[in-house]
């Protein structure tokens, strides 16, 4: 069985460019879950999907992130500008439930 | 304090050894909670869940919850150089109707060949 599908698995780009991170969760599952891993604070959730309705945006770190699930098979972080501070690896996640099996995800650098 | 806590180590055992991985939280309310392995460059890989107090074993791996205590432990048997990684504690807290984990910060170990 496919697992989740994230693209692309590497960017770069300059600062100020507009970033679309892209996630294909496991097909049946109902919640999707977008993270950001760098050294320095561990591995941090975004923000946190059910039934393609945004249930917790708490871990956003500002308006220049907005992400979208318009359906479920599909969702998009989108960084709008970019800044190097941004640079990190970010994880997708589906469940069912419980627990949630993780994308490979894309290692972002903003230059 | 931190919702989740974990050494950050590294954790070095030789080879063969018990590798023994500790993680507390701070949430009572706190229901499920899973053991993720990530070997470095790579992304998190589920390799134990457990819900309810006591010990559960999987091939090497044992997880041990304590609810009273607030801490959840995993065993690693017969350790192996493959089983160099970090390893993340994960906690869920069902009762906020949600299945958001908060993540510890993990620990890396290292088993010596």
């Amino acid at each position: 069985d496919a697992g989740v599908i994230q693209s692309p698995r590497h960017e770069v780009t300059e600062m100020g460019q507009e970033v679309t991170l892209r996630c294909k969760p496991i097909s049946g599952h109902n919640s999707l879950f977008w993270y950001r891993q760098t050294m320095m604070r561990g591995l941090e959730l975004l923000i946190y999907f059910n039934n393609n309705v945004p249930i917790d945006d708490s871990g956003m770190p500002e308006d220049r992130f907005s992400a979208k699930m318009p359906n479920a098979s599909f969702s998009t972080l989108k960084i709008q500008p970019s800044e190097p501070r941004d640079s990190a690896v970010y994880f997708c996640a589906s469940s069912l439930g419980l627990p949630q099996h993780f994308g490979d995800g894309t290692r972002l650098s903003i230059l | 304090q931190k919702e989740v806590e974990q050494n950050s180590g590294p954790l070095s055992v030789p080879e063969g050894a018990i590798a023994s991985l500790n993680c507390t939280y701070s949430d009572r309310v706190s229901q499920s909670f899973f053991w993720y392995r990530q070997y470095s460059g790579k992304s998190p890989e589920l390799i134990m869940s457990i819900y309810s107090n006591g010990d559960k074993e999987d091939g090497r791996f044992t997880a041990q919850l304590n609810k009273a205590s607030q801490y959840v432990s995993l065993l690693i048997r017969d350790s192996q150089p493959s089983d160099s990684a970090t390893y993340l504690c994960a906690v869920n807290r069902e009762a906020s109707g949600t299945y958001k984990y908060i993540f510890g910060t993990g620990t890396r170990l290292k088993v010596l060949a």
